[in-house]
């Protein structure tokens, strides 16, 4: 079952501008992570942030942990074209290591 | 280092085939998921292997899915009976831990 779900599913900006994309989850958390999917084939790793942390840096890009909301945001600054692709949350439990992600952000970025 | 291996990259099989696909994790790394993902969808858990040892086999959708990692390295994931529902890309991911690190998928079609 899935655990995550980002919003909005699809997201449509231009060039220099900012992209935020939100994930909501429903049980406690080990740490939360984003990927980033191009043409439907392998994943990459963006950014992981711990549930003890509350923000985390890396690049353009911004990620924001509220446990007490049980959300997540990633934040894409100064969008390229070359940002286009979904992004995808997932969530690591404190119970066990397995890892379960949501149904993804489609990010559009016009040139 | 190489990356995770999948293979094959397509396969095409008749309804009611039996499939193996493989996955080759980078070296060292002791946990190895597998994951299955329909087009416009996130990836959908389907196993979790710590070492040899399944430590959550919750994802497989019935007794026609069965996966092995005997050594603690390679895995193969198994499909009896195919039926044209199990098309889609199944993706593998090996990590030592924190971030997952994907292969480029098998994609299974069934025909």
């Amino acid at each position: 079952s899935q655990q995550g779900e980002e919003d909005p599913q699809a997201l449509s900006i231009q060039e220099g501008e900012n992209a935020t994309m939100n994930c909501s989850y429903k049980t406690s958390i080990n740490n939360l992570q984003w990927y980033r999917q191009n043409s439907g084939r392998g994943l990459v790793h963006l950014i992981l942030i711990r549930s003890n942390e509350r923000e985390k840096h890396s690049g353009r890009l911004r990620v924001t942990l509220d446990t007490s909301k049980k959300s997540s945001s990633l934040l894409i600054t100064a969008s390229r074209a070359a940002d286009t692709a979904s992004y995808f949350c997932a969530t690591v439990l404190f119970n066990n290591n397995d890892m379960r992600f949501g149904a993804g952000t489609r990010l559009t970025v016009k040139p | 280092g190489a990356g995770v291996s999948q293979t094959p990259s397509n396969k095409v099989t008749e309804k009611g085939k039996y499939v193996e696909l493989r996955c080759d994790p980078i070296s060292g790394h002791t946990a190895l998921y597998w994951y299955r993902q329909s087009l416009g969808q996130g990836p959908e858990f389907l196993i979790y292997f710590q070492g040899t040892g399944a430590a959550d086999d919750s994802g497989l959708p019935n007794d026609r899915f069965f996966a092995v990692r005997p050594e603690g390295s390679v895995s193969t994931l198994k499909i009896q009976r195919t039926e044209r529902g199990d098309s889609a890309v199944y993706l593998c991911a090996s990590s030592a831990g924190g971030a997952l690190h994907f292969g480029n998928g098998t994609r299974l079609t069934v025909t």
